[in-house]
């Protein structure tokens, strides 16, 4: 069974360019959350899609959007990037039933120069 | 707003020795507490997590934690480390039914010595 799936493993862009990142979630889950990690800190919750729905979003500007496609596959596109945006991008996917654990993926690291 | 302080930044033991790395939340109602590991390069691995129920919580690798809704604490432990216990740890707390927003601590890095 595998786990969740994160494409591409590594990224680089240039300041003002726009990356898409994807996730394919562990078999049988429907929900699907994205976290930035920068270098030495813990992950930070962007959003959650379930039902193809936006279900629940953190603290991040709308040049962060994303996308669930009904396989509950998800992207996650940054707009404008900025240097700041350099990070671990994980990808988690669960069950929409209560206390349904979230699994991570193994993250696509982005740098921006 | 929920949040999680992970009072250690960096922790070193001796392999064999006792562990223990603190984590402490602030949240209104009942928590969801959980423990990652994070070896370098890698994503995050479930280590245990704490809905209801026993306040002593086994999880894999020999790992165990304890809920302690008194001090707002959800300890982590390991009676006998190994050298592949070394990796970051992040303690996380979530709201509402569990598997929604996850908020993670800064982490604590553990450094395994011969």
């Amino acid at each position: 069974d595998a786990g969740v799936t994160q494409s591409p493993t590594h990224l680089i862009k240039t300041r003002g360019q726009q990356v898409t990142l994807r996730c394919s979630p562990k078999s049988g889950h429907d929900t699907v959350s994205w976290y930035q990690q920068a270098l030495g800190q813990g992950p930070q919750f962007i959003f959650q899609y379930y039902e193809e729905e936006e279900r629940q979003r953190g603290n991040f500007p709308d040049r962060f959007s994303g996308h669930q496609f009904p396989n509950y596959s998800s992207e996650l596109n940054v707009n404008a990037l900025l240097l700041g945006d350099s990070a671990l991008y994980l990808c988690a996917s669960s069950l929409s039933w209560v206390g349904e654990t979230q699994y991570f993926g193994p993250g696509t690291r982005l740098l921006v120069l | 707003a929920q949040s999680v302080t992970q009072p250690d930044i960096h922790i070193t033991v001796s392999e064999g020795a006792s562990l223990e790395l603190r984590c402490n939340y602030s949240y209104g109602a009942t928590p969801y507490l959980f423990w990652y590991v994070q070896s370098p390069g890698q994503g995050l691995q479930l280590l245990l997590k704490y809905f209801s129920g026993d306040t002593l919580v086994q999880g894999i690798k020999g790992f165990e934690a304890e809920f302690k809704r008194s001090q707002s604490s959800f300890n982590l432990r390991k009676p006998s480390v190994h050298w592949s216990d070394a990796a970051e740890y992040f303690c996380a707390v979530a709201s509402n039914f569990g598997n929604e927003k996850l908020t993670f601590g800064t982490g604590t890095r553990l450094t395994i010595i011969p």
